[in-house]
């Protein structure tokens, strides 16, 4: 049971490099989740998707893009990425909209240099 | 603006004994908080929450306390042990469909 699969796990980018984020879960949940993780700031939702075919801006999702590509699979893209962007990024998933739990994946640890 | 704190960056507690781990927010309007164990090179997994019509739930060793007018959570784990050292993070929101702003984590080390 993979739960919530995210690739890669690590990359190195130069500044003004794009690249994507992919993220998939076999849970058959309707929602999925962007976060970043930094140190002393805590996990901060980047976007989200209340289901297939709508998404809707986080806290901080400035310099990103998202793709719910279907239901299983949703994409966070860095079009020209900043060492601002370095972090660690969660994707996760959850059942329904008024569900509370989340299920995260093991995260995306990225370098901008 | 940082709505949901965790003051306290690290804790230590003797295996056996109780940790406790608090929470504080600042929207009063959140009501309802979750609590989060990470462990190194892992995502997140939910360990219990509570809504606001509640003041303690409980899931075997672990236990959440809410005091609304106070604004701050606490989890107590009873008893402490070695396998609970990770990162506990607090999450909450103005409902379980809206958006959970998360505190930034306090490091519990059990020690043996």
């Amino acid at each position: 049971n993979a739960g919530v699969t995210q690739t890669p796990k690590f990359q190195v980018l130069k500044t003004g490099q794009s690249m994507t984020l992919q993220c998939a879960q076999d849970m058959n949940h309707n929602s999925m989740y962007w976060y970043r993780q930094d140190p002393g700031m805590g996990l901060r939702l980047i976007y989200y998707s209340a289901s297939e075919g709508t998404t809707d801006k986080g806290e901080v999702p400035n310099g990103y893009n998202v793709s719910r590509l279907n239901k299983r699979e949703f994409s966070l893209r860095l079009e020209s990425a900043a060492p601002s962007q370095t972090s660690v990024y969660f994707c996760a998933s959850r059942g329904t909209i008024t569900s509370g739990e989340l299920f995260f994946g093991e995260g995306s640890r990225l370098t901008v240099l | 603006d940082q709505q949901v704190k965790q003051n306290s960056p690290s804790l230590s507690v003797q295996e056996g004994r109780i940790s406790i781990l608090n929470c504080d927010y600042t929207n009063s309007m959140f009501d309802y908080f979750l609590w989060y164990k990470k462990y190194p090179a892992e995502g997140p997994t939910f360990l219990i929450s509570i809504s606001s019509i509640k003041d303690k739930n409980e899931d075997g060793r672990f236990t959440v306390f809410l005091n609304k007018s106070a604004k701050h959570l606490s989890l107590h784990i009873v008893p402490s042990q070695p396998g609970d050292s990770a990162v506990y993070f607090c999450a909450a929101s103005v409902d379980p469909g809206n958006q959970f702003y998360f505190g930034t984590g306090t490091s519990l080390t059990v020690i043996p």
